[in-house]
C-alpha cells in the first residue's frame, strides 16, 4: 500500500518570502499522480497543483509550483511571495492509476504566514 | 464550486445509535468518495463509489457502511456510532481519470458522546 510523509507538522514565513513544505511517500509503482491541496479555516478543500510522475517537467501555477524528484519519491511545494491568504493545512495526496482513483493523503503541514 | 453539498453539516450523537450523512451532487460525476479527516492522519478514505450500486472499501471501512442507489446521492452510515467514529467527514466526487480533481464538499463535524 502506498504512503504519504509530511514530516513537518508546522511551518512559519514572512509575508513576501518563500516557503517549501516536504512530502515523500512510497510506493512500487512506475506510473501514478501527486496532488497538493489547500484547507484553509474554513475547512474547504482546494486544489493547488498536480503533478504526472511520467512528466520530467515540474508542474507550476501561478506562485505555486513543484520540486518532483521520483528516484527519491519526493514532492516538495514551493509557495513564492507569500500572502496572507496562504495561511492554511496543506495536504499531499498520492493517486495510484490502478485502484479506483482513490487519494491516499499525508497527515498535512499547517502553514502559518506573518505580516 | 462543484456542486456538492453534505447533509447534515454538524451533528451529536450518543454512542449506539445509528448515523446516516448524506452526500449530494449536481455535477453527474461517476465516482464519489468519503473520507475522514483526524488529527495527525489527514484525510482517510472511508469507502468509495465507481457507479450506481458499485462500492468498494478504503483503509478504514470497520464500522461503516454506504449505499448509492442514484448517480447523486452517496450515503455514510455507521450503524452504531463509537467514540472512535467521532470526525470530520468529507464527500469528494470525480470524473475518474486518474489526473482528474477529487471536488469535496463543505464536510460534516460529528461527534459521538
Amino acid at each position: 500500500a502506498q504512503t504519504v510523509t509530511q514530516s513537518q507538522p508546522e511551518m512559519s514565513v514572512q509575508e513576501a518570502e518563500t516557503v517549501t513544505l516536504s512530502c515523500t511517500y512510497d510506493t512500487s509503482e512506475s506510473d501514478y499522480y501527486l496532488f497538493w491541496y489547500k484547507q484553509p479555516p474554513s475547512r474547504q478543500m482546494i486544489l493547488v497543483i498536480r503533478q504526472e510522475a511520467y512528466k520530467q517537467q515540474n508542474a507550476t501555477e501561478n506562485r505555486f509550483s513543484v520540486n518532483f524528484q521520483k528516484a527519491a519519491k519526493s514532492f516538495s511545494l514551493k509557495i513564492s511571495d507569500s500572502q496572507l491568504g496562504d495561511a492554511a493545512m496543506y495536504f499531499c495526496a498520492y493517486r495510484s492509476v490502478e485502484y479506483g482513483n482513490k487519494l491516499v493523503f499525508g497527515a498535512g503541514t499547517i502553514l502559518r504566514v506573518k505580516s | 464550486d462543484a456542486g456538492i453539498t453534505q447533509s447534515p453539516r454538524h451533528k451529536v450523537t450518543e454512542t449506539g445509535t445509528p448515523v446516516t450523512l448524506r452526500c449530494h451532487q449536481t455535477e453527474n460525476h461517476r465516482y464519489m468518495y468519503w473520507y475522514r479527516q483526524d488529527p495527525g492522519h489527514g484525510l482517510r478514505l472511508i469507502h468509495y463509489s465507481y457507479g450506481v450500486k458499485d462500492t468498494d472499501k478504503g483503509e478504514v471501512s470497520d464500522g461503516y457502511s454506504v449505499s448509492r442507489s442514484k448517480t447523486e446521492d452517496f450515503l455514510l452510515t455507521l450503524e452504531s456510532a463509537t467514540s472512535s467514529q467521532t470526525s470530520v467527514y468529507f464527500c469528494a466526487i470525480s470524473e475518474g481519470q486518474p489526473l482528474d480533481e477529487q471536488y469535496f464538499g463543505p464536510g460534516t463535524r460529528l461527534t459521538v458522546t
